[in-house]
């Protein structure tokens, strides 16, 4: 079974513009929850979502947005970047038996984004 | 909020020995799961160990076993036999019951020298 792949790996973007990441998580999978991860403040929680609904969002600016399709493939998009979006984005998807219960996630490769 | 700390940035360890990687959290629940993850420099997270907090009994897979300490608030990862494909960064995670949100510790990188 193939893994949660996330695409572009890489990105290079200038202040103000805007980017759109992509992540296909395993097949079967319906929750689909995204991290950004920087040396200086580690690994921080996004957004989850089930079922093309958020179910669960993190402390970040309205900048950061997301969505989820019918066949659980989700997006995730900031908009007017700044220098400090820099970070490696990492999207995981789980089975989601229910909210409760041991939903081991699975992690894609990240992508690299890097703002200039 | 729940919080995850590992205090120690950096450890290491000589090949075959066993070192003990620290970690403590905070949470007012009582249904949670804690969790090791491994990030090699490839990036890519991958899970070391789960443990179910209503269990009592440790976790152990293989080299890696955890020491947990509900009423402490304490789960630390042993490394047994240490190899040299277990130099990675290590974080400490936390899971509540009710959704698929994962609180992160700030990780440690543990070298393995030969």
């Amino acid at each position: 079974k193939a893994g949660v792949t996330q695409t572009p790996r890489y990105l290079i973007k200038t202040r103000g513009q805007q980017v759109t990441l992509s992540c296909s998580p395993i097949s079967g999978h319906r929750s689909v929850s995204w991290y950004q991860q920087t040396p200086g403040q580690g690994l921080q929680f996004l957004f989850e979502y089930f079922s093309e609904t958020q179910r669960n969002k993190g402390n970040f600016p309205g900048r950061f947005s997301g969505r989820q399709f019918s066949n659980s493939r989700s997006e995730m998009n900031v908009s007017t970047l700044e220098l400090g979006d820099s970070a490696l984005y990492l999207c995981a998807s789980s089975l989601d038996i229910g909210l409760a219960g041991n939903n081991e996630q699975f992690f894609g490769p990240g992508t690299r984004l890097t703002v200039l | 909020a729940q919080t995850v700390t590992q205090s120690q940035p950096e450890m290491s360890v000589q090949e075959a020995e066993t070192v003990t990687l620290s970690c403590t959290y905070d949470t007012s629940e009582s249904d949670y799961y804690l969790f090791w993850y491994k990030q090699p420099p490839s990036r890519q997270m991958i899970l070391v160990i789960r443990q179910e907090a209503y269990k009592q009994q440790n976790a152990t897979e293989n080299r890696f076993s955890v020491n947990f300490q509900k009423a402490a608030k304490s789960f630390s990862l042993k490394i047994s036999d240490s190899q040299l494909g277990d130099a990675a960064m290590y974080f400490c995670a936390y899971k509540p019951g009710a959704n698929s949100k994962l609180t992160f510790g700030k990780g440690i990188t543990l070298s393995v020298r030969p």
